[in-house]
């Protein structure tokens, strides 16, 4: 199975600053179509996970322009250009390209 | 509004069964994949199932194959999980997800396996 790690776990932020998540693959996250299925989820505390970002990418409808994502090949990043209170939560990546398709770790976000 | 609503969670026995729902609606449902995901207490997702928009093709993570199996019914608009010979690690929240890769989730039914 790919494994996908995420760094860091946890990272607390202030209101109006940037963020970056990293997540790797174990393998290359090419599929033999070429696109490259790797998504990001956000999950607010008590709710259920919500996609924001999908193929490296493209923003799903209805998520912030401040979210932004990038990476190719086993690297990639999620990034928040100004963190905003309700951005707190659980940020997962998600590999798509290799059955079974595999989470992160799930990195932390919370205010300082 | 593309809405998925589970059902059919609750407390079962280790070795019992219990066969979760999700009723679809906003969309048509036989034009999608459809997928199951869940979360352990405190933990991170698994990807468990998810089935083609006809139901012709199905893949299972290998800690549920032989155990779990993922159906739907499309004049129905639902998706099903009946999930046998449970153990106590698959409590947890399940979700349905439309698509293959997940692009709107319900709120999860919480599965708890206890004695």
């Amino acid at each position: 199975d790919v494994v996908m790690t995420q760094s860091p776990l946890s990272l607390p932020v202030t209101l109006g600053q940037p963020a970056s998540i990293s997540c790797r693959s174990s393998q290359s996250l090419v599929h033999s179509d070429g696109n490259i299925y790797l998504s990001w989820f956000q999950q607010r505390p008590g709710q259920s996970p919500r996609r924001l970002i999908y193929k490296v990418s493209d923003r799903d409808s209805g998520v912030p322009d401040r979210f932004s994502g990038s990476g190719s090949g086993t690297d990639f990043t999620l990034k928040l250009s100004r963190v905003e209170a309700e951005d707190v939560g659980i940020y997962y990546c998600m590999q798509g390209t290799h059955w079974p398709f595999t989470f992160g770790p799930g990195t932390k976000v919370d205010i300082k | 509004e593309v809405q998925l609503v589970e059902s059919g969670g609750g407390l079962v026995q280790p070795g019992g069964s219990l066969r979760l729902s999700c009723a679809a609606s906003g969309f048509t449902f036989s034009y999608h994949w459809m997928s199951w995901v869940r979360q352990a207490p405190g933990k991170g997702l698994e990807y468990v199932a998810n089935i083609k928009h006809d139901g012709s093709e199905k893949y299972y993570v290998d800690s549920v194959k032989g155990r779990f199996t993922i159906s739907r019914d499309n004049a129905k608009n639902s998706l099903y999980l009946q999930m046998n010979s449970l153990r106590a690690e698959d409590t947890a929240v399940y979700y349905c997800a439309r698509d293959g890769r997940l692009t709107t989730w319900g709120q999860g039914t919480l599965v708890t396996v206890s004695s």
